[in-house]
Parts: C-alpha cells; sequence; structure tokens
C-alpha cells in the first residue's frame, strides 16, 4: 500500500525557517517523481515545486522560487521541502504527492498533510 | 504560466441531478488535463487523468471530456458522497496549475 506520511509543520515566525519531510512507502521512491502542493485556510490547490526520480529537474512556483528548496534522497525514500524566509502568505497545509510515470502525469498518491502557520 | 478557469466556483444541486463543470486553460493543453476531488478534512483524490480516463475505483457516473483549452468534468447522477470540492489541474508543462475550484453543495 503506498503510504506518503508528511511531518515537520508548526509555529513559525515570519522570516524564520522550517524544513518539511515527506515519508514515502510501498512504491519504488526512486523511480518516481514527487511533488509539494499547498492548500491556504480555505482556499485552493496551489502547486509549490516538484522534482524528477533523480533530482535532475526541479521546479517552483514564482511564490517560493529563491526562499524554498526541495530535494529528495532516494536511499531513506524521502522528500524534503526547506522553507526559508516565510511570510504570512506561505500558511497553509502542505502536501506531498507522488507522480505517476508515464505521460499524461498526474499525482496518484497524496499524504495527509502537514500544517504551517506563519504568525508571530 | 498556463492559467485554468473553473466555472462555476461553486453550485448547488440535487441528489439525482446531472452535473457539469468547466475548466479552460489559458493556452492549449493537448489532453494533459487532470480532475481532483477533496472532501472537507481530506487530502484530494483523483477522479480523471488525462482529460477522459477513470483512475481506478472512480464510480462510472463521472466522466471527463475535452481537448486543447476546454474541458468539462459530468456528474450523471449525483449522489450524496460527490458533495465535495472539484479541483482541474494541467500537466503540460510546469508550474502544474490547479484551478480555482467549483465547490458542489447539497440544495
Amino acid at each position: 500500500e503506498v503510504q506518503l506520511v508528511e511531518s515537520g509543520g508548526g509555529l513559525v515566525q515570519p522570516g524564520r525557517s522550517l524544513r518539511l519531510s515527506c515519508a514515502a512507502s510501498g512504491f519504488t521512491f526512486d523511480d518516481y517523481a514527487m511533488h509539494w502542493v499547498r492548500q491556504g485556510p480555505g482556499k485552493g490547490l496551489e502547486w509549490v515545486s516538484g522534482i524528477s526520480w533523480n533530482s535532475g529537474d526541479i521546479g517552483y512556483a514564482d511564490s517560493v522560487k529563491g526562499r524554498f528548496t526541495i530535494s529528495r534522497d532516494n536511499a531513506k525514500n524521502s522528500l524534503y521541502l526547506q522553507m526559508n524566509s516565510l511570510r504570512a502568505e506561505d500558511t497553509a497545509l502542505y502536501y506531498c504527492a507522488k507522480e505517476h510515470t508515464s505521460m499524461p502525469t498526474y499525482f496518484d498518491y497524496w499524504g495527509q498533510g502537514t500544517l504551517v502557520t506563519v504568525s508571530s | 504560466d498556463i492559467q485554468m478557469t473553473q466555472s462555476p466556483s461553486s453550485l448547488s444541486a440535487s441528489v439525482g441531478d446531472r452535473v457539469t463543470i468547466t475548466c479552460r486553460a489559458s493556452q492549449s493543453i493537448s489532453s494533459y488535463l487532470n480532475w481532483y476531488q477533496q472532501k472537507p478534512g481530506k487530502a484530494p483524490k483523483l477522479l480523471i487523468y488525462a482529460a477522459s480516463s477513470f483512475q481506478s475505483g472512480v464510480p462510472s457516473r463521472f466522466s471527463g471530456s475535452g481537448s486543447g483549452t476546454d474541458f468539462t468534468l459530468t456528474i450523471s447522477s449525483l449522489q450524496p458522497e460527490d458533495f465535495a470540492t472539484y479541483y482541474c489541474q494541467q500537466s503540460y508543462r510546469t508550474p502544474r496549475t490547479f484551478g480555482q475550484g467549483t465547490k458542489v453543495e447539497i440544495k
């Protein structure tokens, strides 16, 4: 059974940093691209960042470019999101999602999310 | 970036109604269009991928159509468990943008 379990969320002051993790199991992690998607309180889904299976292809939303860094450790079956210079507008539930491997692609499995609250 | 626009933003419908949600892309995305369902407090769930292909386990009352810039999600006979928010997403190009969502409520 595919499982994605996010962790690392919490309350953080504006300007500070936080690192999210996503532990994957039930599939061959290093065969698949992975993504982070967030959802602000009462808002829709916003794609944040994605990383290919070998970390060779990485993308970011304009809203987080230069502040967030996505990475993965295939030996540990884990996905990460380093979030620096956090702003109030980064407050959201952060989901990790697995991408289906062949085109056209889609997100076939999602975690339950970890909540990040940016507030003084 | 490719912008995805859904309509309507919300709708009220009764059990048994036929419901149609549309999604328009700001440029052609071929058939690189997915639909997700999200219920309150839950993670999104894939319903339809590649515009019209069913994810395993999705009831046949859900269907998707379209290509290029205009797409449709149809629920042929709305069931109580279908009251949720629906999102389209393009997978043609990064960033993988979502529509703003359509909330389907009980009339």
